[in-house]
């Protein structure tokens, strides 16, 4: 069984905040992803990192930004959340073996910006 | 622009028979195939891919087949079982050296006792 750990699980927030989500993986995998969900639709990759100090830019445009100053850690934050940030965010990571490689994805933190 | 469907946004079947959820994508270039599947509240968790140079792929109760002229993939389970009843994602995956995944909306399959 994976292990990755995204935190808060939750989050309720007012507009204008700055907000970070926490994603972990014991796994000592190099490549780490984010991908947001909203209900119904499919998964779009809007952050993913190939290693330390390694970051991109995924298909889907976003606000949020991110960092991988430790292979363990990649957390997105959002500086100033608004209504159109509501959606589910999914943290992934996989070792460097190619496309026989899945990802393993964390349960996800569902945000909602009121 | 989508680029891979899952048209079926619900399915139901009987415990014991033959689930078939179907993806069809539009991008030729895909040469990677996954299926993935979600509980409610949790992530999605890798469940059986195919390679573009196999038409057929099995693992236990699931096999994947994969229809390239025809830009199509199924999922089969067989026979169905309770716990499978989940949200299954479609995604697709360009050439090697490329590992980012497009997926597909879902299908909600549920399995009925």
């Amino acid at each position: 069984e994976a292990d990755i750990y995204q935190t808060p699980r939750y989050l309720v927030i007012g507009t204008g905040k700055k907000i970070t989500l926490e994603c972990s993986q014991t796994m000592g995998h190099d490549k780490m992803y984010w991908y947001q969900q909203d209900p119904g639709m499919e998964l779009h990759l809007i952050h993913y990192s190939y290693g330390v100090n390694s970051t991109e830019k995924g298909d889907l445009s976003s606000e949020s930004t991110v960092s991988r100053i430790r292979t363990e850690h990649f957390p997105l934050t959002l500086e100033s959340a608004r209504p159109s940030h509501t959606s589910q965010y999914l943290c992934a990571s996989k070792l460097s073996q190619g496309l026989s490689s899945p990802l393993h994805f964390g349960n996800g933190t569902r945000l909602t910006v009121t | 622009d989508q680029q891979v469907k899952q048209n079926s946004p619900s399915l139901s079947v009987q415990e014991g028979r033959i689930s078939i959820l179907n993806c069809d994508y539009t991008n030729s270039m895909f040469d990677y195939f996954l299926w993935y599947k979600k509980y409610p509240a949790e992530g999605p968790t890798f469940l059986i891919s195919i390679s573009s140079i196999k038409d057929k792929n099995e693992d236990g109760r699931f096999t994947v087949f994969l229809n390239k002229s025809a830009k199509h993939l199924s999922l089969h389970i067989v026979p169905s079982q309770p716990g499978d009843s989940a949200v299954y994602f479609c995604a697709a995956s360009l050439s090697f050296g490329n590992e980012k995944l497009t997926f597909g909306t879902g299908t909600r399959l549920t399995i009925i006792p």
